[in-house]
């Protein structure tokens, strides 16, 4: 069965811009988590939908949002774009919250 | 709180030995889950194992074997006869039973097989 899918896979923004991710889960996953990973602060967790529903969300400011349509496919949007919001963004998918995770290939972005 | 500390930032073998990755938890729960993956150059994180606190059997999956030891909270993980194709970032990760939905990762083992 198809794996997690993000496009795009490589983003170069300016500072200031917003930029939208996207990622398809696996088929029958109803829970998609998205994950911010750089050198320093390693993976840090943004949120997590579930049946297009935010369950919860980690320690990052508002400009970092984010949704879930009927058919479990996700966006996350990053709106004001820092120099800081360069990373690898990825995005995981699970039946439920504590079962196994399945992650995409992500989206680097980077912002100049 | 929840934490995850993997102790060793980056290790290098020669292909064949043996390596153990290290990882220690932190947590309050009584029922929490482990986890590990692997990042290749690619970046896709890849599972690799899922273990319950209520399960401390040691698993072995081929040449990967994981030793859950609740009296210590650590969850080591040994690949045996290490091949080049091993080479990868590990990490260690947590989810509790009762707390939000988010999957608590360590810093990550950067491990390096030499041929």
């Amino acid at each position: 069965k198809a794996g997690v899918t993000q496009t795009p896979r490589y983003l170069i923004k300016t500072r200031g811009q917003q930029v939208t991710l996207s990622c398809s889960p696996i088929s029958g996953h109803r829970s998609v988590s998205w994950y911010q990973q750089t050198p320093g602060q390693g993976l840090q967790f943004l949120f997590e939908y579930f049946s297009e529903t935010q369950r919860n969300k980690g320690n990052f400011p508002g400009r970092f949002s984010g949704r879930q349509f009927s058919n479990s496919r996700s966006e996350m949007n990053v709106s004001t774009l820092e120099l800081g919001d360069s990373a690898l963004y990825l995005c995981a998918s699970s039946l439920d919250k504590n079962t196994e995770a399945f992650f995409g290939q992500g989206t680097r972005l980077t912002v100049v | 709180a929840q934490k995850v500390t993997q102790a060793q930032t980056e290790i290098s073998v020669v292909e064949k030995e043996d390596v153990t990755l290290d990882c220690v938890y932190e947590t309050r729960d009584t029922t929490y889950y482990l986890f590990w993956y692997k990042q290749p150059p690619s970046g896709e994180l890849v599972f690799l194992i899922r273990r319950n606190s209520f399960d401390e059997q040691n698993e072995i999956s081929g040449r990967y074997s994981w030793n859950f030891q609740k009296s210590t909270s650590s969850f080591n993980f040994t690949i045996t006869a290490s091949q080049v194709v091993d080479s990868a970032v590990y990490f260690c990760a947590l989810s509790e039973r009762w707390g939000d939905d988010k999957i608590i990762f360590g810093k990550g083992t950067r491990l390096h097989i030499l041929p």
